[in-house]
């Protein structure tokens, strides 16, 4: 397996614009997770799912993100509009169960930088 | 709830020194421990885990952490330090059982390494 897939890797934008951000979690796993990572804050959970439907999205920061996760090998996180302290490092990561016995497999990382 | 402290954000070893990352949990129940190890520009990647049995395990790059229950500690250690080890270390505990539990996150200890 490729590992969970993340794109993309860098992403530069202005402020006002929509990103979309991109994951592929590993084949077969049944939850998929939305962290971000900044110097101040550390790992943040935003968002997580299991089995596709999303059950806590209570990190999200505001209504400007949103995340979707429309079939078991595709998620995005969408920011609109983008801001400034939106920039940090955005995590996708799946695990098979919640918090079980393998632990999660993260993806490399979409560094988002908003100018 | 279940909770997970790192003490010290930085930790700085001489090359061929001995490396010790402390971390402590709290769980209501016997947890699962991890550790993980992010690179810099790179996403987290699992370094060893305890679920059940031996307390002692032998994680990847010579790595090793031991469950102590009365302390409720799971530290990190390595007997030689090395230059590729400098990395930020992360510490997690799950109380979950299959489909339950969430995996907290410590908020990491930065290992740098001195020739």
């Amino acid at each position: 397996d490729a590992g969970v897939i993340q794109s993309p890797r860098h992403e530069v934008t202005e402020m006002g614009q929509e990103v979309t951000l991109r994951c592929k979690p590993i084949s077969g796993h049944d939850y998929l997770f939305w962290y971000r990572q900044t110097m101040m804050r550390g790992l943040e959970l935003l968002i997580y799912f299991n089995n596709n439907v999303p059950i806590d999205d209570s990190g999200m920061p505001e209504d400007r993100f949103s995340a979707k996760m429309p079939n078991a090998s595709f998620s995005t996180l969408k920011i609109q509009p983008s801001e400034p302290r939106d920039s940090a490092v955005y995590f996708c990561a799946s695990s098979f169960g919640f918090g079980g016995l393998e632990g999660y497999t993260f993806g490399s990382g979409t560094r988002l930088t908003v100018v | 709830a279940q909770s997970v402290t790192q003490l010290g954000s930085h930790v700085s070893v001489s090359e061929g020194a001995l490396v010790l990352l402390r971390c402590n949990y709290s769980s209501s129940v016997p947890p699962y421990l991890f550790w993980y190890v992010q690179y810099p520009n790179q996403g987290l990647q699992l370094l060893l885990k305890y679920t059940t049995g031996a307390t002692l395990v032998k994680g990847i790059n010579g790595f090793e952490a031991e469950f102590k229950k009365s302390e409720t500690s799971f530290h990190l250690t390595k007997p030689s330090a090395h230059m590729s080890d400098a990395a930020e270390y992360f510490c997690a505990v799950s109380d979950g059982r299959g489909s339950q539990g969430n995996l907290i996150f410590g908020k990491g200890t930065k290992l740098s390494v001195k020739p």
